[in-house]
């Protein structure tokens, strides 16, 4: 059964720092892994979908790595600011018939100006 | 751009009450999901549906029913709602090729 977990549930950095978001899941025949960001209150969206072939993925200032064999995924946030603070999720798809996704608990993010 | 649109955003009951949360998308062919997320707990899985009149348990199905009778639309029904089901309830769509998932705003229920 496919695990994931992120750590450290809590994070404050200060404005314009470059930061780094860890996912670990303990199930490699991971089909893909997807980040969200959630804001107070909201529904999740969806940040970054990165497939097992692909070894990241980019959009913007968000850069998605995965290494399927170390059980690992990083979310790198560059040039941080106020407006990223938010509790951000992966989520990992181990692919077949459930089409069911197991999510971490999340990071929360405060970026301080 | 996908979306998935939860018709309510906050809803109030009582206990005992029959509750109805709804879920449109604009996709056809997709698989939908119906999670609740709680403080400490993440996201758990309640029902998901791959086709009209199809639905599979999630991790926690009791006290709730699905109905998906249009593909785009997948309904979550507590029965009799009681106390221990406020929550923050969210749908999402899914697409089968990739397994990306797509999350509408979320609909506040409180029990009272």
């Amino acid at each position: 059964k496919q695990e994931v977990t992120q750590i450290p549930a809590a994070l404050s950095v200060p404005e314009g720092e470059n930061l780094v978001l860890n996912c670990s899941f303990t199930d490699s025949a991971i089909y893909n892994l997807q980040w969200f960001r959630q804001d107070p209150g909201k529904g999740l969206t969806s940040l970054l979908l990165i497939q097992s072939s692909q070894r990241e993925q980019t959009s913007g200032r968000l850069n998605a790595s995965l290494d399927k064999s170390s059980g690992r995924s990083t979310l790198y946030i560059a040039a941080s600011q106020p407006g990223d603070s938010a509790t951000y999720l992966c989520a990992g798809y181990s692919g077949g018939s459930n089409y069911k996704l197991t999510f971490g608990k999340g990071t929360l993010l405060t970026v301080n100006p | 751009d996908v979306k998935v649109t939860q018709s309510s955003r906050y809803l109030v009951k009582r206990t005992g009450e029959k509750v109805f949360l709804e879920c449109v998308q604009d996709m056809d062919h997709e698989n939908m999901f119906w999670y609740r997320q709680d403080p400490g707990l993440g996201l758990r899985l309640i029902y998901f549906s791959y086709d009209v009149k199809m639905k599979e348990k999630g991790d926690i199905p009791e006290g709730y029913s699905v109905s998906r009778e249009k593909k785009e639309r997948f309904s979550l029904i507590l029965e009799s709602a009681s106390t221990n089901q406020t929550s923050m309830y969210l749908c999402a769509l899914g697409r089968r090729a990739t397994g990306e998932l797509f999350f509408g705003e979320g609909s506040r229920l409180t029990v009272l």
